[in-house]
């Protein structure tokens, strides 16, 4: 039962215009939402996130939203670079009172190719 | 300031053997992770700790050891490996409670034939 989730597994954007990264979580749990960048040969690192109290935070060119209600988050990169080429994780965390467990679920990845 | 390492950063194992995983870090971080990564799919946890001397498991904990000596250090141990563990397995640490961002190290490519 795959939690997070991301159905696009790859995109290709012309470089100078915007890359929509989506990515869809199930449980109502979650209350802290990440995403992370990876280069191949390299661990992930954190690129932006947002709390659950909040629908939209921004960091320079990197912005993401959250639709609770949709269980919906989205990062956008304006402009995009070539150098953003990797694959994008979403995750999500929060506290599984059920199982009295702490989750930190990330997705399976985006594959973002920037055409020069 | 080095971050998250991580050694070996490839191994081949026989079924049946063990082996430890190290993961260092100097950020003086009190809560440090380890994920496997499996071919198409997300990371998964595999056990946690909030600080020296206290681990808990994760998602995937089955076939696996950990322990949390001083705050530095957390390495993992794989015991009796089977061709299921193989994986890329990322260690991580963050400064403040599990929910935000974690800082990972480069990986170890574990084989197991």
């Amino acid at each position: 039962d795959q939690q997070v989730k991301q159905n696009s597994p790859s995109l290709s954007v012309q470089e100078g215009r915007i890359s929509i990264l989506n990515c869809d979580y199930t449980n109502s749990m979650f209350d802290y939402f990440l995403w992370y960048k990876k280069y191949p040969a390299e661990g992930p690192t954190f690129l932006i996130s947002i709390s659950s109290i909040k629908d939209k935070n921004e960091d320079g060119r990197f912005t993401v939203f959250l639709n609770k209600s949709a269980k919906h988050l989205s990062l956008h990169i304006v402009p995009s670079q070539p150098g953003d080429s990797a694959v994008y994780f979403c995750a999500a965390s929060g506290w599984e009172s059920t199982s009295g467990t702490y989750k930190y679920i990330f997705g399976t990845g985006t594959r973002l190719k920037v055409l020069a | 300031n080095a971050g998250v390492t991580q050694t070996p950063k490839f191994r081949i194992l026989k079924i049946g053997q063990s082996m430890t995983l190290q993961c260092t870090q100097d950020m003086n971080h009190n809560y440090m992770y380890w994920y496997r990564q499996d071919p198409g799919m997300g990371l998964k946890l595999i056990y946690y700790s909030v600080g020296a001397g206290i681990t808990d498991k994760g998602e995937v904990p089955n076939g696996y050891n950990v322990s949390r000596s001083t705050t530095e250090d957390f390495p993992l141990r794989l015991e009796l490996a089977a061709p299921s563990q193989t994986s890329v397995y990322f260690c991580a640490s963050s400064a403040t409670e599990i929910s935000y961002e974690q800082y990972f190290g480069p990986g170890t490519r574990l084989t197991v034939t």
